[in-house]
């Protein structure tokens, strides 16, 4: 079936400007979560959604970085006034029911801020 | 602070031998552990779970668990050019996955 999808796979913008990333869960899955992956570095948690719960936002760096999930679904990881340190690849997941920790990744999207 | 430790290679072997990475964690409470494999310019992919102590083999793949130590580890038996990646190893840290920095893996023909 269908993979993790996440638009757009590459973005390039101005320091200062707002970005919007876009993430498609597997069909079913409850559990959706956003990293980030900057070079040479591990995997950075910033947010978890589970069904209708809260989102854990525990790990978003600053308040710069929100993301809602509209619909149970499609979420959206939004940053504001984009500084050069944000330039990353953010990777989305998504779990199944029960099963949070397996973790299946979208391609993710090369965001580069100059 | 939770961490996962690994060594980042490179750990190059050649091709038909086997290969052992391995993971050191500092949450005792930690339950379930990880690992994914992930190429150059791709995403992580989910290649072994583990939950209890002991083996558990996939394939070629076998991880290993030892909570008492917190380490679990991973082996790639006949290991090929196509197992050339890098590792990451990951344990649960309340709602997400702690990750590893990754072992890059080279296996020459």
């Amino acid at each position: 079936g269908a993979g993790v999808s996440q638009s757009p796979s590459n973005k390039v913008t101005e320091k200062g400007k707002d970005v919007e990333l876009r993430c498609d869960p597997i069909s079913g899955h409850t559990a959706l979560y956003w990293y980030r992956q900057s070079l040479g570095q591990g995997l950075e948690f910033l947010i978890y959604f589970q069904g209708n719960s809260a989102p854990d936002k525990s790990g978003l760096p600053s308040d710069r970085f929100s993301a809602e999930r509209t619909g149970g679904s499609v979420s959206t990881l939004t940053i504001q006034r984009t500084q050069q340190e944000d330039s990353a690849v953010y990777l989305c997941a998504s779990s199944p029911w029960r099963r949070d920790n397996e973790q299946y990744f979208g391609p993710g999207t090369r965001l580069t801020v100059t | 602070q939770k961490e996962v430790e690994q060594n980042s290679g490179p750990l190059s072997v050649p091709e038909g031998a086997i290969a052992s990475l391995n993971c050191t964690y500092s949450d005792r409470v930690s339950q379930s552990f990880f690992w994914y494999r992930q190429y150059s310019g791709k995403s992580p992919e989910l290649i072994m779970s583990i939950y209890s102590n002991g083996d558990k083999e996939d394939g070629r793949f076998t991880a290993q668990l030892n909570k008492a130590s917190q380490y679990v580890s991973l082996l790639i038996r006949d290991s090929q050019p196509s197992d050339s990646a890098t590792y990451l190893c990951a344990v649960t840290g309340g709602t997400a996955l702690i990750f590893g920095k990754g072992t890059t893996l080279s296996v020459s023909s």
